[in-house]
């Protein structure tokens, strides 16, 4: 059981370069989310989705998108990085049970944007 | 507007000094008050979940308490793998389990 995972761990891109984030869990969790953490800010909500083919924004959502194709898989892309994307990004999952709603987060990627 | 504030920002202990973090809030119905550590490079890991006001949990040298308006975490006679930082969040949305992260409290213990 890897709980949450995440790929990859670290990357470099260029102002303008896109890549693929992959957030992958295999507690059967309906629930995802994806955070960036920058010092000073705190943990701010990107995207989420609350179930496979389902996706929502969140607080920060602008130059972001998600596709949740499969139940255990969050994707997170950048089409065209800014150097302001310079963050260290969390995937977490958690429960649709009543009451039961605390998030459990992977390892997180650290992103660089030159 | 839906806040969560922390403090102190940072707290120096000396091992087996006891001390609290505060945890603020102010959100429109209250539906869950999470607390987590998170070491550096590492991504929250979950420690507990409140609901209700006068509710506590705790885990070890660790207790956390609930009122209508902060959570406390009281930390019992520290050890030096105490140290990381703490966050709180609050679940403010239907049924989303959407939260809201206070920028936390770093911890450190000094044997």
């Amino acid at each position: 059981n890897a709980g949450v995972t995440q790929t990859p761990k670290f990357r470099v891109l260029k102002t303008g370069q896109s890549m693929t984030l992959l957030c992958a869990q295999d507690m059967n969790h309906e629930y995802m989310y994806w955070y960036r953490q920058d010092p000073g800010m705190g943990l701010r909500l990107i995207h989420y989705s609350v179930g496979e083919g389902t996706t929502a924004k969140g607080e920060v959502p602008d130059g972001y998108n998600v596709s949740r194709l499969k139940k255990q898989n969050f994707l997170l892309g950048l089409e065209s990085a800014a150097p302001s994307q310079t963050s260290v990004y969390f995937c977490a999952s958690s429960y649709r049970t009543s009451g039961a709603y605390e998030q459990y987060f992977g390892p997180g990627t650290r992103l660089t944007v030159t | 507007e839906d806040q969560v504030t922390q403090s102190p920002e940072a707290l120096r202990l000396q091992e087996g000094e006891s001390s609290s973090l505060n945890c603020s809030y102010t959100v429109s119905g209250l539906r869950g008050l999470f607390w987590y550590r998170q070491d550096p490079g590492k991504g929250p890991e979950f420690l507990f979940t409140l609901y209700s006001a006068g509710e506590e949990k705790e885990k070890e040298r660790l207790k956390a308490t609930l009122t209508k308006k902060e959570s406390f975490l009281h930390i019992t006679a520290p050890k030096p793998e105490d140290s990381a930082t703490y966050l709180c969040a609050v679940r403010y949305s239907g049924n989303t389990g959407k939260l809201i992260f206070g920028q936390g409290t770093t911890l450190q213990v000094k044997p």
